[in-house]
């Protein structure tokens, strides 16, 4: 089972900034099987990116993933005011499907 | 456009079993998969199981074995997830998920809040 740590554990934030997620595993993430989800306070997770780096239908391109191998980032290039959620990493490809611990981007 | 619709919340003892459901709208449950997962307040994500279409099988997460038990009626396309012998640390949003093989979740239901207290 993979297991995946994310950095911070909170990112303070204005507007208009630049937001930078780490997510790192364990092991090897074979085929860059890696998405991000997106979750606000009483919703359900949003799917951002998976493949590491393709965005899912409907995401704004603010939002980029990359990386390979054990090291991936989220980036927002520039933090819109509905952009500030906790973000979750997750592998996925063969079960089970595991999960980052998240990152909280607060507004400064 | 697939629509997950999750029954409401619960609230339990301890000791005793609550059956959460998940009606699919937008596509029939024989051209879907569905998983479950866990979250418990303030908490991360946790997978719990769900339908392994590579293996024809419903597969649970270790934690869950032997607790859980996931089914579905094709007739209604409707999910459930049982989950047995509740203790407070059961206390959690359960959601329900489409999944394909190598593909992350990509439509998720509102969630469902089951509060274990005595």
């Amino acid at each position: 089972e993979i297991v995946l740590t994310q950095s911070p554990g909170t990112l303070s934030l204005s507007p208009g900034e630049r937001a930078t997620l780490s997510c790192r595993a364990s092991h090897s993430v074979s085929g860059s099987y890696l998405a991000w989800y997106q979750q606000k306070p009483g919703q359900a997770p949003r799917l951002l990116i998976y493949g590491a780096s393709s965005r899912a239908s409907g995401i704004p391109d603010r939002f980029s993933g990359s990386g390979s191998g054990t090291a991936f980032t989220l980036t927002i290039s520039r933090l819109e005011p509905e952009d500030f959620a906790v973000y979750y990493c997750q592998h996925y490809g063969r079960l089970p499907p595991t999960f980052g611990p998240g990152t909280q981007v607060d507004i400064k | 456009q697939v629509q997950l619709v999750q029954s409401g919340a619960e609230v339990k003892k301890p000791g005793a079993s609550v059956k959460v459901s998940c009606k699919v709208s937008g596509y029939t449950l024989t051209e879907l998969s569905m998983h479950w997962l866990r979250q418990a307040p303030g908490k991360g994500l946790e997978w719990m199981g769900g339908f392994d279409p590579e293996d024809g099988e419903t597969v649970y997460a270790q934690e869950f074995q032997g607790r859980v038990t996931m089914t579905e009626d094709t007739s209604t396309d409707t999910v459930y997830m049982e989950l047995s012998s509740l203790r407070s640390e059961d206390t959690a949003v359960f959601y329900c998920a489409t999944y394909r093989s190598w593909y992350p979740f990509d439509y998720w239901g509102q969630g469902t809040l089951v509060t274990v207290s005595s």
